[in-house]
């Protein structure tokens, strides 16, 4: 199973400021297609998982431009620009290149 | 509008079987990769089956032989047939239009 480790398990950051989440993948997430899949979720307080960036990179309809996912080989990265009140949640890093689909531990970010 | 809308959930003695459903609108099901993922109380998302629109079913080991996932063209809706339910079962359930929209998800609690 392709096992994904998430970075930090929380983060508390002052609206504003940027921030950042790492998601380590145990195995390459590159498809023979050239598709990388790596996919990145916000679980906003009480609510079901919401699509940010999907294929490692690329954004999601209607997501702020202020999300960003970039990845270099089996190191995934979740920047967040400039941290808004609403992104308060947990975020989760999936991968579907193989089944088991795996999720990562999710990371926690909180407003300071 | 893409909408799904899971019900069925409740509370179930060990052993028993219950019956999910995922109910779909702006979207064909049948055309579709779905699945289904489940959190339990306060812990991270775990993916439980998926369904690809060739008809095509993957099981996470942990529910192989005791869950089926299937689909209804007419009804427009997923399902999830669970039997010999155990306590470690016992999660909201989410189905998800893989990768984009997961409905709001359904609370299983299996107890004596």
């Amino acid at each position: 199973d392709i096992v994904l480790t998430q970075t930090p398990l929380s983060l508390s950051v002052t609206p504003g400021q940027p921030a950042s989440i790492s998601c380590r993948s145990s195995q390459t997430l590159l498809h023979s297609d050239g598709t990388t899949y790596l996919y990145w979720y916000l679980q906003k307080p009480g609510q079901s998982p919401q699509l940010l960036i999907y294929e490692a990179s690329k954004r999601f309809s209607g997501v702020p431009d202020r999300f960003s996912g970039s990845d270099s080989g089996t190191d995934f990265t979740l920047k967040i620009s400039r941290v808004e009140a609403e992104d308060v949640g947990v975020y989760y890093c999936m991968q579907s290149l193989q089944f088991p689909l795996t999720f990562g531990g999710g990371t926690k970010v909180e407003i300071k | 509008e893409v909408q799904l809308v899971e019900s069925g959930g409740g509370l179930i003695q060990p052993g028993g079987s219950l019956r999910l459903s995922c109910a779909a609108s702006g979207f064909t099901v049948s055309s579709s990769y779905l699945s289904w993922v489940r959190q339990a109380p306060g812990k991270g998302l775990e993916w439980v089956s998926s369904i690809y629109s060739s008809g095509t079913t993957f099981y996470a080991d942990t529910v192989k032989g005791r869950f089926t996932i299937s689909r209804d063209k007419s009804r427009n809706t997923l399902y999830l047939q669970m039997s010999s339910l155990r306590a470690e079962d016992t999660a909201v359930y989410f189905c998800a239009r893989w990768h984009d929209y997961w409905g709001q998800g359904t609370l299983v609690t299996v107890s004596a």
